[in-house]
Protein backbone atom coordinates (compact mmCIF):
# COMPACT_ATOMS: atom_id res chain seq x y z
CA UNK A 1 0.00 0.00 0.00
CA UNK A 2 1.36 3.44 -0.69
CA UNK A 3 2.07 5.51 1.90
CA UNK A 4 0.99 8.78 0.68
CA UNK A 5 -0.23 8.63 -3.45
CA UNK A 6 -0.91 11.65 -5.51
CA UNK A 7 -3.17 11.40 -8.75
CA UNK A 8 -2.41 12.25 -11.72
CA UNK A 9 1.72 11.18 -12.27
CA UNK A 10 1.42 13.92 -14.85
CA UNK A 11 -0.85 16.24 -16.57
CA UNK A 12 0.27 18.38 -19.38
CA UNK A 13 -2.68 21.26 -20.18
CA UNK A 14 -3.80 24.34 -21.95
CA UNK A 15 -2.84 27.29 -20.54
CA UNK A 16 -6.17 29.19 -18.97
CA UNK A 17 -7.32 25.30 -17.77
CA UNK A 18 -8.52 24.43 -14.45
CA UNK A 19 -7.12 21.19 -12.83
CA UNK A 20 -6.94 19.38 -9.71
CA UNK A 21 -4.18 17.61 -8.43
CA UNK A 22 -5.09 14.58 -5.58
CA UNK A 23 -3.43 13.45 -2.22
CA UNK A 24 -4.13 10.66 -0.21
CA UNK A 25 -2.26 8.99 3.21
CA UNK A 26 -3.22 6.19 5.06
CA UNK A 27 -0.32 6.77 7.67
CA UNK A 28 -3.08 8.23 10.07
CA UNK A 29 -0.65 11.55 9.94
CA UNK A 30 -2.66 14.92 10.94
CA UNK A 31 -0.47 17.09 8.81
CA UNK A 32 -0.18 17.38 4.74
CA UNK A 33 1.47 19.95 2.90
CA UNK A 34 1.89 20.93 -0.55
CA UNK A 35 5.26 21.96 -2.16
CA UNK A 36 6.42 22.89 -5.42
CA UNK A 37 9.47 22.13 -6.95
CA UNK A 38 10.60 24.53 -9.99
CA UNK A 39 12.64 23.44 -13.01
CA UNK A 40 16.05 24.16 -10.81
CA UNK A 41 14.95 21.37 -8.13
CA UNK A 42 13.96 24.29 -5.62
CA UNK A 43 11.53 22.94 -3.25
CA UNK A 44 9.26 25.49 -1.73
CA UNK A 45 6.48 24.84 0.30
CA UNK A 46 3.01 26.31 -0.32
CA UNK A 47 0.38 25.37 2.09
CA UNK A 48 0.00 22.97 5.10
CA UNK A 49 -3.13 21.45 6.96
CA UNK A 50 -3.20 19.78 10.43
CA UNK A 51 -6.41 18.11 11.12
CA UNK A 52 -8.27 19.92 7.92
CA UNK A 53 -7.08 23.55 9.00
CA UNK A 54 -4.74 25.60 7.37
CA UNK A 55 -1.67 26.40 9.27
CA UNK A 56 0.44 27.51 6.15
CA UNK A 57 -0.29 29.82 3.14
CA UNK A 58 2.72 31.07 1.80
CA UNK A 59 2.45 33.75 -0.68
CA UNK A 60 0.95 31.77 -3.48
CA UNK A 61 -1.56 33.17 -6.34
CA UNK A 62 -5.44 32.84 -5.11
CA UNK A 63 -5.57 30.84 -8.31
CA UNK A 64 -4.11 27.82 -5.98
CA UNK A 65 -6.83 26.75 -3.89
CA UNK A 66 -5.95 23.81 -1.26
CA UNK A 67 -9.13 21.80 -0.21
CA UNK A 68 -9.00 19.32 2.45
CA UNK A 69 -12.56 17.14 3.12
CA UNK A 70 -10.75 14.93 5.92
CA UNK A 71 -7.09 14.66 7.56
CA UNK A 72 -6.37 12.32 4.82
CA UNK A 73 -6.91 13.96 1.88
CA UNK A 74 -5.35 17.35 0.50
CA UNK A 75 -6.14 17.97 -3.10
CA UNK A 76 -4.59 21.40 -4.73
CA UNK A 77 -6.62 22.85 -7.24
CA UNK A 78 -5.62 25.27 -9.77
CA UNK A 79 -7.24 27.90 -11.57
CA UNK A 80 -6.65 29.75 -14.96
CA UNK A 81 -3.02 27.90 -15.53
CA UNK A 82 0.07 30.02 -16.54
CA UNK A 83 2.96 28.84 -17.91
CA UNK A 84 4.83 29.46 -15.35
CA UNK A 85 2.94 27.10 -13.42
CA UNK A 86 4.55 24.34 -14.62
CA UNK A 87 6.86 22.30 -12.27
CA UNK A 88 6.74 19.13 -9.59
CA UNK A 89 4.18 19.08 -7.24
CA UNK A 90 4.83 17.35 -4.14
CA UNK A 91 1.98 16.11 -1.52
CA UNK A 92 3.48 15.34 1.93
CA UNK A 93 2.42 14.53 5.27
CA UNK A 94 3.89 13.89 8.90
CA UNK A 95 2.81 13.48 12.60
CA UNK A 96 3.23 16.31 14.85
CA UNK A 97 3.89 15.05 18.38
CA UNK A 98 6.52 14.69 20.80
CA UNK A 99 9.18 14.40 18.94
CA UNK A 100 9.26 14.66 14.62
CA UNK A 101 10.45 12.24 11.84
CA UNK A 102 10.01 14.10 8.65
CA UNK A 103 7.68 14.30 6.19
CA UNK A 104 6.82 11.31 4.29
CA UNK A 105 6.23 12.60 0.46
CA UNK A 106 4.42 11.42 -2.10
CA UNK A 107 6.02 10.51 -6.07
CA UNK A 108 4.92 14.08 -7.27
CA UNK A 109 3.11 15.17 -10.13
CA UNK A 110 4.69 16.72 -12.75
CA UNK A 111 2.13 19.23 -14.39
CA UNK A 112 3.61 20.72 -17.61
CA UNK A 113 1.65 24.25 -18.98
CA UNK A 114 1.36 24.58 -22.58
CA UNK B 1 12.68 32.78 9.17
CA UNK B 2 14.67 29.76 8.08
CA UNK B 3 17.36 29.79 5.58
CA UNK B 4 19.30 26.25 4.54
CA UNK B 5 22.21 26.39 2.33
CA UNK B 6 23.80 23.69 0.10
CA UNK B 7 27.03 24.97 -1.36
CA UNK B 8 27.94 22.37 -3.59
CA UNK B 9 25.36 22.51 -6.57
CA UNK B 10 27.39 18.97 -7.53
CA UNK B 11 29.90 16.69 -6.48
CA UNK B 12 31.30 13.06 -7.78
CA UNK B 13 32.83 10.25 -5.79
CA UNK B 14 34.40 6.78 -7.01
CA UNK B 15 32.39 3.71 -6.58
CA UNK B 16 33.55 2.53 -2.69
CA UNK B 17 35.23 5.73 -2.03
CA UNK B 18 33.59 8.43 0.58
CA UNK B 19 32.05 11.92 0.50
CA UNK B 20 30.85 14.70 2.11
CA UNK B 21 28.01 16.71 1.58
CA UNK B 22 27.58 20.31 3.17
CA UNK B 23 24.86 21.88 4.40
CA UNK B 24 24.92 24.90 6.90
CA UNK B 25 21.41 26.71 8.23
CA UNK B 26 20.08 29.48 10.62
CA UNK B 27 16.92 29.63 12.30
CA UNK B 28 15.93 31.16 15.15
CA UNK B 29 13.77 28.41 16.56
CA UNK B 30 15.38 26.44 19.89
CA UNK B 31 13.91 22.85 18.99
CA UNK B 32 13.72 22.10 15.59
CA UNK B 33 15.09 18.53 13.66
CA UNK B 34 17.48 18.44 10.76
CA UNK B 35 17.06 16.06 7.70
CA UNK B 36 18.96 14.73 4.47
CA UNK B 37 16.41 13.48 2.27
CA UNK B 38 17.60 11.65 -1.62
CA UNK B 39 15.70 12.41 -4.73
CA UNK B 40 17.05 9.85 -7.03
CA UNK B 41 15.75 10.24 -11.19
CA UNK B 42 12.61 8.77 -10.43
CA UNK B 43 12.00 12.02 -8.13
CA UNK B 44 10.59 10.07 -5.52
CA UNK B 45 11.54 12.01 -2.10
CA UNK B 46 13.70 9.46 0.55
CA UNK B 47 14.25 10.14 3.69
CA UNK B 48 18.08 9.11 4.25
CA UNK B 49 18.69 10.64 8.25
CA UNK B 50 17.25 12.70 10.71
CA UNK B 51 19.09 14.66 13.31
CA UNK B 52 17.23 15.81 16.67
CA UNK B 53 19.21 19.12 17.36
CA UNK B 54 18.94 18.91 20.94
CA UNK B 55 20.83 15.92 21.23
CA UNK B 56 25.08 16.35 20.59
CA UNK B 57 25.41 12.54 19.15
CA UNK B 58 25.75 12.53 15.37
CA UNK B 59 23.07 10.27 13.71
CA UNK B 60 23.65 7.34 12.00
CA UNK B 61 22.42 5.11 9.01
CA UNK B 62 24.06 2.22 7.97
CA UNK B 63 26.88 3.89 5.19
CA UNK B 64 25.32 7.19 6.12
CA UNK B 65 26.43 9.55 8.86
CA UNK B 66 26.38 13.30 9.98
CA UNK B 67 28.54 15.69 11.65
CA UNK B 68 26.42 17.95 13.55
CA UNK B 69 27.77 21.21 14.81
CA UNK B 70 25.19 22.89 16.05
CA UNK B 71 27.41 26.27 17.17
CA UNK B 72 28.29 26.45 13.56
CA UNK B 73 24.89 25.25 12.72
CA UNK B 74 26.51 23.02 10.36
CA UNK B 75 24.98 20.20 9.91
CA UNK B 76 27.01 17.52 6.62
CA UNK B 77 25.96 14.05 5.60
CA UNK B 78 28.82 11.45 5.14
CA UNK B 79 28.43 8.81 2.56
CA UNK B 80 30.86 5.77 3.17
CA UNK B 81 31.48 3.31 0.60
CA UNK B 82 29.55 5.11 -2.37
CA UNK B 83 27.51 2.95 -4.45
CA UNK B 84 25.97 3.67 -8.04
CA UNK B 85 22.34 3.95 -6.35
CA UNK B 86 23.90 6.36 -4.15
CA UNK B 87 23.42 9.09 -7.25
CA UNK B 88 20.95 11.44 -6.59
CA UNK B 89 19.93 15.38 -6.18
CA UNK B 90 20.35 15.25 -2.13
CA UNK B 91 18.45 18.03 0.06
CA UNK B 92 19.30 18.71 3.64
CA UNK B 93 16.26 20.35 5.30
CA UNK B 94 15.77 21.90 8.59
CA UNK B 95 12.51 22.54 10.81
CA UNK B 96 9.93 21.04 12.57
CA UNK B 97 6.44 19.53 11.79
CA UNK B 98 5.19 22.90 11.23
CA UNK B 99 7.40 23.53 8.49
CA UNK B 100 10.73 21.91 6.76
CA UNK B 101 12.68 24.41 4.49
CA UNK B 102 14.99 22.87 2.53
CA UNK B 103 18.48 24.13 0.87
CA UNK B 104 19.18 23.87 -3.19
CA UNK B 105 20.43 20.70 -3.42
CA UNK B 106 23.65 18.95 -4.26
CA UNK B 107 24.18 16.53 -7.23
CA UNK B 108 26.01 13.09 -6.95
CA UNK B 109 27.14 11.55 -9.05
CA UNK B 110 28.85 7.94 -8.51
CA UNK B 111 31.41 6.96 -10.71
CA UNK B 112 32.45 3.50 -11.61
Amino acid sequence: DTAVSQTPKYLVTQMGNDKSIKCEQNLGHDTMYWYKQDSKKFLKIMFSYNNKELIINETVPNRFSPKSPDKAHLNLHINSLELGDSAVYFCASSQEGQSFYGYTFGSGTRLTVV
Amino acid sequence: AQTVTQSQPEMSVQEAETVTLSCTYDTSESDYYLFWYKQPPSRQMILVIRQEAYKQQNATENRFSVNFQKAAKSFSLKISDSQLGDAAMYFCASGSARQLTFGSGTQLTVLP
